[in-house]
């Protein structure tokens, strides 16, 4: 089944422990991205990727890193988790980003005290 | 900055109703609207989308209206069912640049379906 899988679900931390939420997928897709979700603000880009080695910041980067070494892998790492990065996070896929649809997976709910 | 409004923030309807969620934009540069659907729990799934040198675009219930010089574009649910009843979030993407790739989200509007 083509899909896209996020790791863990659920996830509650503390200010500045290391946490890494890892995204995967079995489409052969070039492109991938993560989202946060936050009410009343939709989903915005933190990081996407074009290819193995190729990330570039989104629109809300700020406390995230990401890596790409595989082309089905796409973490993303919180250095020092804050409480201002509790959220629901969204990983997603396409084919290429010029292409039409993007692939979500399943969502991360983070907590931060 | 919010490139892209979504309203309402909220719909109730009642089932076999007529369901319509607005947006507008402000970047020209945007050349893909898609509208995603989410379900609680669940990550957004693409429902229908339509590319600017169209005015319309149906698939089965529902309906993308797109005004390119207004720079809106509106979702349509015939008939809404229960079942509709999800979370619906507008979209659009960029022609590349900076923003390869990029799909800028609208706010999301909370649709319930009464039986």
């Amino acid at each position: 089944e083509a899909q896209v899988t996020q790791n863990p679900r659920y996830l509650i931390t503390v200010t500045g422990k290391k946490l890494t939420v890892t995204c995967s997928q079995n489409m052969n897709h070039e492109y991938m991205s993560w989202y946060r979700q936050d009410p009343g603000l939709g989903l915005r880009q933190i990081y996407y990727s074009m290819n193995v080695e190729v990330t570039d910041k989104g629109d809300v980067p700020e406390g995230y890193k990401v890596s790409r070494k595989e082309k089905r892998n796409f973490p993303l790492i919180l250095e020092s988790p804050s409480p201002n990065q509790t959220s629901l996070y969204f990983c997603a896929s396409s084919l290429t980003g010029t292409g039409g649809e993007q692939y979500f997976g399943p969502g991360t709910r983070l907590t931060v005290t | 900055q919010q490139q892209v409004k979504q309203s309402p923030q909220s719909l109730i309807v009642q089932k076999g109703g007529i369901s319509i969620i607005n947006c507008a934009y402000e970047n020209t540069a945007f050349d893909y609207f898609p509208w995603y659907q989410q379900f609680p729990g669940k990550g957004p799934a693409l429902l229908i989308a339509i590319r600017p040198d169209v005015s319309e675009k149906k698939e089965g219930r529902f309906t993308i209206s797109f005004n390119k010089s207004a720079k809106q574009f509106s979702l349509h649910i015939m008939d809404s069912q229960p079942g509709d009843s999800a979370t619906y979030f507008c979209a659009a993407k960029d022609a590349g640049g900076t923003s390869y790739g990029k799909l800028t989200f609208g706010q999301g509007t909370i649709l319930t379906v009464h039986p």
